[in-house]
């Protein structure tokens, strides 16, 4: 069976410091890895996704993660967070017809 | 924007009652995925259709039921419903390809009162 863990429920960071969001999956075969954002009363835009090949993706708004099987993890990184990137985080893990997803974790930026 | 609209936005309803959630997917899109948000469970996926065809389900209750109808959109169907159905509930679609992105729609919000 699939699954994700999100360790960090909240998370709070400084305007224009550094963040990283954990990820860990269990998952049988050569997983396909996603990071959705969720900002408030809104739906899920994807970030970044990783299918094969290069293990650090680049995504938008500045985003970008790293695939590591030897920890099954996948972490999403931004070098420096604006106030717009308050929200609440999902990792998901995928097969051919399903998106498990994380317990997502909570961004918050103090100015 | 991904493409994916839903409505309504919100519903407000009592127990007992049935609703109807509606999805239409991104243009060229055959595949469509229904999950439910919950503040206890979280993002559980309910059930996904391609072409018209039930294709897999998750953690949907009987009392739930959907389909793709031929122009491809999707309805949600949820009967009896409970306090606990109180959710947003997403649609999602993606392409004929095997592994390919869900792009989600905004949601709708149902409250049962």
């Amino acid at each position: 069976a699939q699954s994700v863990t999100q360790p960090d429920i909240h998370i709070t960071v400084s305007e224009g410091a550094s963040l990283e969001l954990r990820c860990n999956y269990s998952y049988g075969a050569t997983p396909y890895l996603f990071w959705y954002v969720q900002s408030p009363g809104q739906g899920l835009q994807l970030l970044l996704k990783y299918f094969s090949g290069d293990t650090l993706v680049q995504g938008i708004k500045g985003f970008e993660a790293e695939f590591k099987r030897s920890q099954s993890s996948f972490n999403l990184r931004k070098p420096s967070v604006h106030w717009s990137d308050a929200a609440e985080y999902f990792c998901a893990v995928g097969n051919d017809y399903k998106l498990s997803f994380g317990a997502g974790t909570t961004v918050t930026v103090r100015a | 924007d991904s493409g994916v609209t839903q409505t309504p936005k919100h519903l407000i309803t009592a127990t007992g009652q049935r609703v109807t959630l509606r999805c239409s997917p991104r243009s060229g899109d055959l595949s469509v995925y229904w999950y439910q948000q919950s503040l206890d469970q979280g993002l559980q996926f309910l059930i996904q259709y391609y072409n018209g065809e039930e294709r897999a389900k998750g953690n949907i209750l009987e009392r739930f039921s959907a389909q793709q109808f031929p122009d491809l959109h999707s309805e949600l169907n949820l009967s009896s419903l409970e306090l606990g159905d109180s959710a947003l509930y997403f649609c999602a679609s993606s392409g004929t390809g095997a592994r390919e992105t869900q792009y989600f729609g905004p949601g709708t919000r149902l409250l049962v009162l």
